[in-house]
């Protein structure tokens, strides 16, 4: 169970253009979903938190107009890379965690990841 | 901001050596977590640990949550080539941010 789907899991496009990256829940819904970025022998730094039903919050130093969050269902949160450049290439991944009344101490669950260049 | 240090940074080790890893922070967690990333792919977790001094299992890996909530160890014993790949561990104080160790790179030597 507590399985996240990520979808695509690699994507290259143009500098300019905008790409979007699809997290979902398969077996569980969740209220709260996380985006991350992971650069090369790198931990994963938290980029936003997506909240269904309402606006995400961002982690200093990420630009929310760059980085667009859509979280319409339990189930799906959408991350927008808006007029993509080079420096925006790298592995974004996402994570949710199981909705419920005891969410908040449950672990995250991850996505396959995905692996964004722009060129 | 709370930060965990994570060690060590790799290891090189002979297959079936027995691998042992640790975090330890300055801030108290309520939830400690390890897991391991292979290349391309996202985090799996591994082991939750919920309740300090609790000591759990998977299989050959076994994790434990300090008694002071300010650490966490993970071991694996008898380490076989599949082992290989990034373990992260990450804390969780209550209803806050997941905060992620560095990771540990592991490298089995067949």
């Amino acid at each position: 169970g507590a399985v996240v789907s990520q979808h695509p899991s690699w994507v290259i496009c143009k500098s300019g253009t905008s790409v979007k990256i699809e997290c979902r829940s398969l077996d569980f819904q969740a209220t709260t979903m996380f985006w991350y970025r992971q650069f090369p022998k790198q931990s994963l730094m938290l980029m936003a938190t997506s909240n269904e039903g309402s606006k995400a919050t961002y982690e200093q130093g990420v630009e929310k107009d760059k980085f667009l969050i859509n979280h319409a269902s339990l189930t799906l949160s959408t991350l927008t890379v808006t007029s993509a450049h080079p420096e925006d290439s790298s592995f974004y991944i996402c994570s949710a965690r199981v909705a419920g009344a005891d969410s908040y101490n449950s672990p995250l669950h991850f996505g396959n990841g995905t692996r964004l260049t722009v060129t | 901001g709370q930060q965990l240090n994570q060690s060590p940074q790799s290891m090189f080790i002979q297959e079936g050596e027995d691998v042992s890893m640790n975090c330890t922070s300055s801030s108290i967690f309520n939830t400690w977590l390890w897991y391991k990333q292979d290349p391309g792919e996202g985090p799996v977790l591994l082991i939750a640990l919920y309740k300090a001094g609790e000591l759990t299992s998977n299989g050959r890996l076994t994790a434990q949550f300090g008694i002071t909530r300010k650490d966490s160890f993970l071991n694996i014993s008898a380490s076989i080539p599949s082992d290989v790949g990034i373990y992260f561990c990450a804390g969780q104080s209550y209803g806050n941010k997941l905060v992620f160790g560095a990771g540990t790179i592991l490298r089995v030597k067949s």
